[in-house]
Order: C-alpha cells, then sequence, then structure tokens
C-alpha cells in the first residue's frame, strides 16, 4: 500500500462546478500535511498547507481528519485556470524536528471545461 | 529570479554514460531535496541535505546515484552508467527551515527532464 494515496481521476468538470478531492495517508505519526499543484511539464507548487481545524484560502478549503487519516481539498465555483495536478503531501519529520521529505500521491488530474 | 534554478532543463544520454544534474537553492536555504518523478506519478524523495550534510539517503534507488552538497549552496545529483528507467523529471527543492519554525514550504525547481535511449 502507497503511504499517500488519491482519488485516481482525472476529473472533468464545467466552469462554476463545485470539486472535491480525497485522501488517504498510512503513517499515523504523519505531522505536517499540504496540497501542491503542477501544472503540465512545470514544477510542483504549495496551493495551501492543511490544519486539523481545517482552512479556506478564497475559493479553496482543506480539510484534515486525524483520526480518520483523511485529507480533502475543496475548490468552489471552479475556474480554467484551475485546471491542473493536484498532489495530496504528507511530510514526516525527523527526530530533530528539522524540515523534512515529502511524500506526495500520485496527483489527480483537474481539467476545468468551457 | 530568487527562486531554485536547474541545470539543464533538458538532458538526453545514451544508455550507459554518466550524468550530472545541478541545484542552486534559493540563497541562504538550509534544506535541500532531491525529488524523482516519473511519468504520471507524484515525485518521489531521493535525497535531503541539511547545508553540507547528506541526512538521508534512503531514496536513492542504486549505488548509480550520488549526490553531494560540498559547500552547503549548490548541489549536484550524479547518475552513473545510466539505464532507460532512470528516464525521468528530476526536482530539487528548497527550504529555509529556521530553528522553531513549522511547515516551511519547499519551494521547487523547474527539473531537468532525463532522457535515456
Amino acid at each position: 500500500r502507497k503511504e499517500v494515496e488519491q482519488d485516481p481521476g482525472p476529473f472533468n468538470v464545467p466552469e462554476g462546478a463545485t470539486v472535491a478531492f480525497n485522501c488517504t495517508y498510512s503513517n499515523s505519526a504523519s505531522q505536517s500535511f499540504f496540497w501542491y499543484r503542477q501544472d503540465c511539464r512545470k514544477e510542483p507548487k504549495l496551493l495551501m498547507s492543511v490544519y486539523s481545524s481545517g482552512n479556506e484560502d478564497g475559493r479553496f478549503t482543506a480539510q484534515l481528519n486525524r483520526a480518520s487519516q483523511y485529507i480533502s481539498l475543496l475548490i468552489r465555483d471552479s475556474k480554467l485556470s484551475d485546471s491542473a495536478t493536484y498532489l495530496c503531501v504528507v511530510m514526516n519529520k525527523n527526530r530533530g524536528g528539522s524540515n523534512y521529505k515529502l511524500t506526495f500521491g500520485k496527483g489527480t488530474l483537474l481539467t476545468v471545461n468551457p | 529570479g530568487a527562486g531554485v534554478s536547474q541545470s539543464p532543463r533538458y538532458k538526453v544520454a545514451k544508455r550507459g554514460q554518466d550524468v550530472a544534474l545541478r541545484c542552486d537553492p534559493i540563497s541562504g536555504h538550509v534544506s535541500l531535496f532531491w525529488y524523482q518523478q516519473a511519468l504520471g506519478q507524484g515525485p518521489e524523495f531521493l535525497t535531503y541535505f541539511q547545508n553540507e550534510a547528506q541526512l538521508d539517503k534512503s531514496g536513492l534507488p542504486s549505488d548509480r546515484f550520488f549526490a553531494e552538497r560540498p559547500e552547503g549552496s549548490v548541489s549536484t545529483l550524479k547518475i552513473q552508467r545510466t539505464q532507460q528507467e532512470d528516464s525521468a523529471v528530476y526536482l530539487c527543492a528548497s527550504s529555509s527551515d529556521p530553528i522553531g519554525a513549522d511547515n516551511q514550504p519547499q519551494h521547487f525547481g523547474d527539473g531537468t527532464r532525463l532522457s535515456i535511449l
């Protein structure tokens, strides 16, 4: 079983739709959680961190359920420019507590159609 | 700009050749990471440096892969006797990692797209 699993996708939605991405992780000791966005043939870019209390950034809402080891991302009123691959990412800190490696899901491709 | 810079952007090599990929992290960033991203997959961790110290190389797929960061800034990932399965995008990331901070983001370079013929 992979450490981070995401909806396989792809998702094709019309402009203005609401779309939800789901992700589960297997390491219960994981400490930090993120959603990254990756455009075709470009580098991954941080979209938002995910906190247990849930957090929102404009049209984007991220949720974390530590008990279920589940992470979600909701995009409301989707735009053409939201078309990209969305990567669920988990970070497990080392014993020293410093920044450490990211473990990525496979990614889910979203295409928003006019 | 002030982002992570990688070179070359594209590299084509024949099977069996050695290649070297370069990463210039954001100035002052302590932590540096290398990831490998195969087509249709998410990036996978290769190795991690804190300054010049290579603290984790558990993700390197074989002893043909070697990374260094001798002065704690620029890093080089070297692949010896390349194989076709080494074809992938190699991504470098850096982060500032100040003491006591949490959730410091990793900033990625554009990557080097390596094709082994």
